[in-house]
């Protein structure tokens, strides 16, 4: 099947501590991205990346780093210093071809603080 | 990039046909009208996008005005599961890095049996 799949589903998260969600593509999408969505809100963006070993702050990365160490992965930290981390967070792929642009996205994952 | 207006919310009869408005009055020549539907707790899904022409596919088709200043997605018989927020994204491909997309807040979309 190709797709996007995020893990875990759910996550939680202790006072301080440093959190990864994984995301992987098999679709060979050059272009990734992490977005952050609250209760009753739109999506904004945290990062992108549009090839291996680069990335781009997008609207709110403070709190945030990423890494784009292969072509089908694009990881996400939240760190301690992100003070209200607790959304749901999508990650999107999709190609940088003309006309094949669309963002397509995976299933998210929610990340609760205790 | 361009701002959409989109009402907060509608209602539609089950197999009857759902037009959701949207309202892009800045948008500019080279800006693609994408539509994405959300149901809870589930990532975007992508329905269509188009430019200036109207648009079908096997979900829903797209109108857009001639001036490209509002279009509508019609989903043409609705059903219990097309129950899920409609966003409306105006999109630019100018070169660069600039390639996010803009999320409002969307029509919560309701069908009803």
């Amino acid at each position: 099947d190709g797709g996007i799949t995020q893990s875990p589903k759910y996550l939680f998260r202790k006072e301080g501590q440093n959190v990864t969600l994984s995301c992987e593509q098999n679709l060979n999408h050059d272009a990734m991205y992490w977005y952050r969505q609250d209760p009753g809100q739109g999506l904004r963006l945290i990062y992108y990346s549009q090839i291996v070993n680069d990335f781009q702050k997008g609207d709110i990365a403070e709190g945030y780093s990423v890494s784009r160490e292969k072509k089908e992965s694009f990881p996400l930290t939240v760190t301690s210093a992100q003070k209200n981390p607790t959304a749901f967070y999508l990650c999107a792929s999709s190609s940088l071809l003309a006309g094949e642009e669309t963002q397509y996205f995976g299933p998210g994952t929610r990340l609760l603080v205790l | 990039d361009a701002k959409t207006t989109q009402p907060p919310s509608m209602d539609c009869a089950e197999g009857r046909a759902a037009n959701l408005p949207c309202n892009h009055s800045t948008i500019s020549g080279n800006e693609y009208v994408y539509w994405y539907r959300q149901i809870h707790s589930q990532g975007p899904q992508y329905i269509i996008h188009g430019l200036k022409n109207n648009e079908t596919n096997e979900m829903a088709s797209l109108i857009i005005t001639e001036d490209r200043k509002s279009s509508t997605l019609i989903l043409p018989h609705a059903t219990l599961r097309d129950t899920a927020v409609y966003y409306c994204i105006v999109r630019g491909l100018n070169a660069g890095n600039n390639r996010k997309l803009i999320w409002g807040l969307g029509t919560s979309l309701a069908v009803n049996p």
